[in-house]
């Protein structure tokens, strides 16, 4: 079944420390993967996708086929990370409709 | 550029009444359309999907309809609501690639069912 799971719905970590929000993934083909992100009163919108290898507002996140695992990372956190945040996966399986997480709330501590 | 629309922001309504939400998308052709609901602790539920003029795919059973009567133009609708309709509901649209399928989103509208 393809599913997309983040297993923490709510992350509280304190300005300038290390963030990781977790994301995992069932799926039996090749699917290309995104986080999305919502900060308070704006869109959704997307923040990275892993093909393109980039780091977005200093966040990385790497596909890692072995425990199909797309964890999102930052070394320090600022307090404009405080967002909703989506990971989600499209693939030929899924007709490239985005199958998406229930979400991880970030809270940035000051 | 491309933007996309919802109205109205807002919607207070009782239990019973109609629904009619709007999505306009402008500066692309021929999108993807989706609705979906947004709950918090919940994620995003896709509630429908359209690849085209009058083209409709629903992917959960319930008591809301969708229709897609001009190419960028999605309406969301209920007869009668309920009130577990009650929610954030997105518009997003996307040009469908073989390398993925981005989308992006309207500003959403907050529906209260009394």
């Amino acid at each position: 079944a393809q599913r997309v799971t983040q297993p923490e719905k709510l992350l509280s970590v304190f300005k300038g420390a290390p963030v990781e929000l977790k994301c995992n993934y069932s799926y039996s083909g090749s699917p290309e993967l995104f986080w999305y992100v919502q900060y308070s009163r704006q869109r959704l919108q997307l923040l990275l996708r892993h093909i393109s290898r980039e780091s977005i507002k200093g966040f990385t996140a790497d596909l890692n086929k072995g425990e199909t695992s797309f964890h999102l990372k930052k070394p320090f956190a600022q307090e404009e990370d405080s967002a909703m945040y989506y990971c989600a996966l499209s693939g030929m399986d899924s007709n490239y409709q985005l199958i998406w997480g229930a979400g991880t709330k970030l809270i940035i501590k000051p | 550029s491309q933007t996309i629309h919802q109205w109205p922001a807002t919607l207070v309504q009782p239990v019973g009444s109609p629904l009619s939400l709007e999505c306009t998308v402008e500066g692309t052709s021929n999108p993807n359309l989706y609705w979906y609901r947004q709950a918090a602790g919940r994620g995003l539920q896709l509630l429908f999907y359209s690849v085209g003029i009058g083209q409709i795919s629903s992917e959960v059973p319930q008591n809301l309809s969708a229709s897609r009567p001009q190419d960028r133009q999605f309406i969301l609708s209920s007869k009668k609501l309920l009130l577990s309709d009650s929610g954030f509901y997105l518009c997003a649209w996307s040009v469908l690639r073989r390398a993925g399928n981005e989308q992006f989103f309207g500003p959403g509208t907050r529906l209260t069912v009394l």
